[in-house]
């Protein structure tokens, strides 16, 4: 059964403390991508990823970071440095289709509060 | 900058109506997405435009492309309620392998 997945579903933590967010594909895509969004917003890139043991910065990259040491995962850690971290992370992965479509597919997100 | 506008923002519409929602973006792309998210919920793919002039069908849904104009639209024929969600179009840029999202466009139908 391929697919993304991103754990935990929920996740709540003090301010100050740092928090990691797991994501995993199975579906041998080379690309890999996190996402953040706010209530009643659109999503804005903070890292991606082409290859393993490479990253971007996306848009919003300031107080996270990522690590992409195997092909299938992707974790990102909210710092402490992060200002405001509370809201709903997307993980995303992509592959060059045969139409050369490069389609994108999602996890289920993680929403993240932090008080 | 690569900006992708998407209109309306809200858009809140009788069941059996058609409308269309908007997406431009502001540099040349040849591929455009169109994604449904229910609240609370992640991204599910709806469709994949790939040339200038393309449209694709879905049930109520249909899509196009026009790469000229940079812009796409979202056709929604005779709604109903199950396609109350939030609609994103999104851009890829094969030179910096990155996808730029709308604004999203909330949709209620209205029994």
């Amino acid at each position: 059964d391929g697919g993304i997945t991103q754990s935990p579903k929920y996740l709540f933590r003090k301010e100050g403390q740092n928090v990691t967010l797991s994501c995993e594909q199975n579906l041998n895509h080379d690309a890999m991508y996190w996402y953040r969004q706010d209530p009643g917003q659109g999503l804005r890139l903070i890292y991606y990823s082409q290859i393993v043991n490479d990253f971007q910065k996306g848009d919003i990259a300031e107080g996270y970071s990522v690590s992409r040491e195997k092909k299938e995962s992707f974790p990102l850690t909210v710092t402490s440095a992060q200002k405001n971290p509370t809201a709903f992370y997307l993980c995303a992965s992509s592959i060059v289709q045969e139409d050369g479509s490069y389609e994108q597919y999602f996890g289920p997100g993680t929403r993240l509060t932090v008080t | 900058e690569l900006k992708v506008e998407q209109n309306p923002l809200f858009l809140s519409m009788q069941e059996g109506k058609n409308y269309t929602i908007y997406c431009n973006y502001s540099t040349t792309s040849d591929r455009l997405y169109w994604y449904r998210q229910d609240p609370g919920k992640s991204l599910e793919s709806l469709f994949v435009l790939l040339s200038n002039g393309a449209v694709k069908q879905e049930g109520r849904l249909m899509a196009s492309l026009d790469t000229k104009a940079r812009l796409s639209t979202l056709h929604i024929t005779a709604a109903v309620h199950d396609l109350s969600a939030t609609y994103f179009c999104a851009v890829f840029y094969s030179g910096t392998y990155k996808y730029i999202f709308g604004t999203g466009t909330r949709l209620k139908v209205l029994a």
